[in-house]
C-alpha cells in the first residue's frame, strides 16, 4: 500500500516552461488536493477534487490547472512557470465521509523556477 | 472571510516546560478544526481533531467558539515534539476543503 505518491521529488524549471506534477493514491479516496508550502505562508490550497470529473479552485489557483480523469490520479499542471511558483508542493487525499476524514499527504515536490 | 491564523512563527521551550501553540480562526459556519504536524524529513500527518476530543502524544486542543480559538497544549514538552505544527479549518463547500494556518515551528531544547 503506497499511499500518496508524488513525482518528481525535485524539479528545476526556467521561466515560461511547462510541466506536470504527478500525484497518485491507491486508497480509493474520493478527495484529492494540491497545496503549496512557502515560508511564513504556511500551506495554501491550490485546487481540489471531490471525485473523478470534479475539480474546484482553492485559495491560490492562478497559474495552475488540474484534471481528475480517474479516482487515483490528480496531476497539477504549470502551463508557463514563473519564479513566484518556486515552492514545495504537496498532494493530499482523503475519504469523503462527512468531511471529517484525515488527509494523507505525499512526500512533496520541491520546485525551483529560475 | 475564512481564515486560520497562527501568530507565532517559532516557539522555543525547554524540555519539561508547558507548551501552547496558538490558533485562531474566522469562519461563519460551524467550525471543524485539526492540528497537523510535520516532523523533520517526514510527511505531514494528522495530530488531532477537535471533534474526537482526543489526546495524542500528550497534546490536547479545545475549541473555544467564543474566542474563535483552537490552541494546542501539552503540559510537559519533550525533545521529540520539535516539529512544524499547522492548524487547519474544514470549509464545507462542495464536499469540503481544508485550509491551513501559517504554521508554528516548535523547538524543544534539552
Amino acid at each position: 500500500n503506497a499511499g500518496v505518491t508524488q513525482t518528481p521529488k525535485f524539479q528545476v524549471l526556467k521561466t515560461g516552461q511547462s510541466m506536470t506534477l504527478q500525484c497518485a493514491q491507491d486508497m480509493n479516496h474520493e478527495y484529492m488536493s494540491w497545496y503549496r508550502q512557502d515560508p511564513g505562508m504556511g500551506l495554501r490550497l491550490i485546487h481540489y477534487s471531490v471525485g473523478a470529473g470534479i475539480t474546484d479552485q482553492g485559495e491560490v489557483p492562478n497559474g495552475y490547472n488540474v484534471s481528475r480523469s480517474t479516482t487515483e490520479d490528480f496531476p497539477l499542471r504549470l502551463l508557463s512557470a514563473a519564479p513566484s511558483q518556486t515552492s514545495v508542493y504537496f498532494c493530499a487525499s482523503s475519504r469523503l465521509t462527512g468531511g471529517n476524514e484525515k488527509l494523507f499527504f505525499g512526500s512533496g515536490t520541491q520546485l525551483s523556477v529560475l | 472571510a475564512q481564515r486560520v491564523t497562527q501568530p507565532e512563527k517559532l516557539l522555543s521551550v525547554f524540555k519539561g516546560a508547558p507548551v501552547e501553540l496558538k490558533c485562531n480562526y474566522s469562519y461563519s459556519g460551524s467550525p471543524e478544526l485539526f492540528w497537523y504536524v510535520q516532523y523533520s524529513r517526514q510527511r505531514l500527518q494528522l495530530l488531532l481533531r477537535h471533534i474526537s476530543r482526543e489526546s495524542i502524544k500528550g497534546f490536547t486542543a479545545d475549541l473555544n467558539k467564543g474566542e474563535t480559538s483552537f490552541h494546542l497544549k501539552k503540559p510537559f514538552a519533550q525533545e521529540e515534539d520539535s516539529a512544524m505544527y499547522y492548524c487547519a479549518l474544514l470549509i464545507y463547500n462542495q464536499g469540503g476543503k481544508l485550509i491551513f494556518g501559517q504554521g508554528t515551528e516548535l523547538s524543544v531544547k534539552p
